[in-house]
């Protein structure tokens, strides 16, 4: 079956721009979460969704960060005012259930801030 | 704050050798633990998890890790490695009170020499 997609894969922007990356759960996932992963680094919490609602979003870096989930499948990560230190590996992963359990990834969007 | 340490960065090996990767957290409460690993080019995917029961749990492509409470570990471990386990390998835990947020160790980069 389908897994997790995020897209676009490589995002190019200035510094000061307003990006969107998108991400396509796996169908039927309740919850999604959101990293960051710069390298030589693991991925690091931004947000998670459970559902429609941001359960735990103490994540985000600051108010530049925002994630929406309208209807409780795909998800957009915004962020405003670009900033070079924004530059790193975007991912999204989604899980069947609420409780902890197993992620599945999706590979990522690749942003750089030039 | 929860924080988990993976003590290798690197880690070198001959094929045939075996391997035990360190992962330790920092969390007085009780957790469910995971080895994700990141084949070149691939996504995270789930190697083993822990939740509860028997703290020798096995994983797939003969890998397994052992939960030691007193000690805060989650090592990884396989006693004979193939080139075909080079790869990225990442400690991860959750807690199992208030949201699930995952927390993931920076990572170990395993090079298996064929």
């Amino acid at each position: 079956g389908a897994g997790v997609s995020q897209t676009p894969s490589n995002k190019v922007t200035e510094k000061g721009k307003y990006v969107e990356l998108r991400c396509d759960p796996i169908s039927g996932h309740t919850a999604l979460y959101w990293y960051r992963q710069s390298l030589g680094q693991g991925p690091e919490f931004l947000i998670y969704f459970q559902g429609t609602g941001a359960a735990d979003d103490s994540g985000l870096p600051n108010d530049r960060f925002f994630a929406v989930r309208p209807e409780g499948s795909v998800s957009t990560l915004k962020i405003q005012r670009t900033e070079r230190g924004d530059s790193a590996v975007y991912l999204c992963a989604s899980s069947p259930m609420a409780l902890p359990n197993e992620q599945f990834f999706g590979p990522g969007t690749r942003l750089t801030v030039l | 704050a929860q924080s988990v340490s993976q003590h290798n960065h690197h880690v070198i090996l001959s094929e045939a050798a075996s391997l035990e990767l360190g992962c330790n957290y920092s969390y007085g409460g009780t957790v469910n633990l995971f080895w994700y690993v990141q084949y070149p080019g691939q996504h995270l995917q789930l190697l083993l998890k822990y939740f509860s029961g028997d703290p020798l749990v096995k994983g797939i492509k003969g890998f397994e890790a052992e939960f030691i409470k007193s000690k805060f570990s989650f090592n990884l471990r396989k006693p004979s490695v193939q080139w075909s386990d080079t790869a990225e390998y990442f400690c991860a835990v959750i807690t199992t009170s208030g949201t699930y947020k995952y927390i993931f160790g920076t990572g170990t980069r395993l090079k298996v020499l064929a």
